[in-house]
């Protein structure tokens, strides 16, 4: 039972270049998310799903795009990235009836 | 979604209990209050959540006084493992929670 499993770990991007993170979780779990954590912060709520087919815009979701693609998966787009991106980004995923989050590992992005 | 105050930060000696005490004045009907821990480089992970009174597992209590205005997380003869960053949460039993800055724990030998 591997949980919420994140690709890739690391990423070092230019300024203007795109990539999508993934997200997978094994948990059977309707609701997905995703934050990003900078140096010393807490975490801030980029998008989330709260089933499969929706999507939600969370505190900060200027510059990114999701895609619920099933229940298991959950990406996040960085169309044209921008050194103000570099971040740590988590992903998670919860039990409907349970605001408990199970998060991901996290992937270290740096936008030079 | 209501707004949580914790400390920014604190300090203890490996051994001592530990309390960590968060307000959330505006706590509504539904909500349930949760606590995660993170360490650095790492993912939030779920320590305790509780609705009123007190809970306790394994890894920490959380009193919860009857007006559930406040509550406070527990760790009981802290470690030099259990410093980490600690959240409070407030959050209703759907949708979206949204973390603060948290208390950052430093566990001194």
């Amino acid at each position: 039972n591997a949980g919420v499993t994140q690709t890739p770990k690391f990423q070092v991007l230019k300024t203007g270049q795109s990539m999508t993170l993934q997200c997978a979780q094994d948990m059977n779990h309707n609701s997905m998310y995703w934050y990003r954590q900078d140096p010393g912060m807490g975490l801030r709520l980029i998008y989330y799903s709260a089933s499969e087919g929706t999507t939600d815009k969370g505190e900060v979701p200027n510059g990114y795009n999701v895609s619920r693609l099933n229940k298991r998966e959950f990406s996040l787009r960085l169309e044209s990235a921008a050194p103000s991106q570099t971040s740590v980004y988590f992903c998670a995923s919860s039990e409907d009836s349970r605001p408990t989050q199970y998060f991901g590992p996290g992937t270290r992005l740096t936008v030079l | 979604l209501a707004k949580t105050t914790q400390p920014i930060s604190m300090d203890s000696y490996e051994g001592q209990e530990v309390n960590i005490t968060c307000s959330h004045n505006n706590i509504a009907t539904n909500d349930y209050i949760t606590w995660y821990q993170q360490f650095p480089s790492q993912g939030p992970r779920f320590i305790i959540q509780g609705y009123k009174t007190k809970v306790t597992n394994e890894v920490a209590s959380l009193f919860i006084p009857a007006d559930r205005k406040s509550s406070t997380l527990s760790l009981p003869r802290v470690s030099l493992s259990d410093t980490a960053v600690y959240y409070c949460l407030v959050v209703p039993s759907y949708d979206k929670v949204i973390f603060g800055p948290g208390t950052s724990l430093s566990v001194i030998p």
